[in-house]
């Protein structure tokens, strides 16, 4: 099983919808979580922490399930310009980041 | 404040011979990380600097990766003889001041090894 896992995708959603993704991690004694973004051929940037009760930033909402080890990323009104891959990150407290292989959002107008 | 750089964007070299990737990281961090992503992988964690001293380096692939940071400043990381495997994207990262260790990113060296 590996670390962490998401859906590949690609997500195709049209611009204005929500949509969301999914990922699970193995490690039960995972510290900390984030979403990445990274667009091709970029180097990933840091979306959000997530944090236990759950988070918003603007359009962004990120939640935690630590029982059953899972991350959740809702994106409102999609834009265009959130056409990206988004990695789902944990730290295992050893401070090194372990990444999923990232799922892909394209949005069309 | 400048982010974290990176040197050279890209790089193609010949399987046998030797690359230098370098990073240097937001001025006054000490916390310094260097991840790869191979074609096809997820990012992986290669090892940790904390200052000049390697605090982790368990992700290291073989012994023909050599990283070093003199100083506590920069930090250059050779591969020595490089082979076909080596070819993706080598990323470096310094830790923000949050308390959950977000990192930021440098814009990466894509290596093509031949």
């Amino acid at each position: 099983r590996k670390e962490v896992e998401q859906d590949p995708g690609p997500f195709n959603v049209p611009e204005g919808a929500t949509v969301a993704f999914n990922c699970t991690y193995s490690n039960s004694a995972s510290q900390s979580f984030f979403w990445y973004r990274q667009d091709c051929r970029k180097e990933p940037k840091l979306l959000m922490s997530v944090y236990s009760s759950g988070n918003e930033d603007g359009r962004f909402t990120a939640q935690l399930n630590r029982a059953s080890q899972y991350i959740s990323l809702l994106i409102r009104d999609s834009k265009l310009s959130d056409s990206a891959t988004y990695l789902c990150v944990v730290n295992q407290g050893y401070s090194t980041l372990t990444f999923g292989k990232g799922t892909m959002l394209l949005v069309s107008p | 404040e400048a982010g974290v750089t990176q040197f050279p964007s890209h790089s193609v070299i010949e399987k046998g011979q030797t690359v230098t990737l370098r990073c240097d990281p937001i001025s006054g961090h000490d916390n310094l990380y260097w991840y790869r992503r191979v074609m096809g992988k997820e990012i992986k964690f290669l090892l940790h600097f904390v200052k000049e001293s390697k605090q982790d380096e368990s992700g290291m692939p073989n012994n023909r990766f050599l990283a070093e940071r003199t100083g506590g400043t920069y930090s250059t990381l050779k591969v020595q003889p490089a082979e076909l495997e080596d070819s993706g994207v080598y990323f470096c990262a310094n830790a923000g001041s949050g308390r959950y260790n977000e990192q930021f990113f440098g814009p990466g060296t894509r290596l093509t090894v031949l």
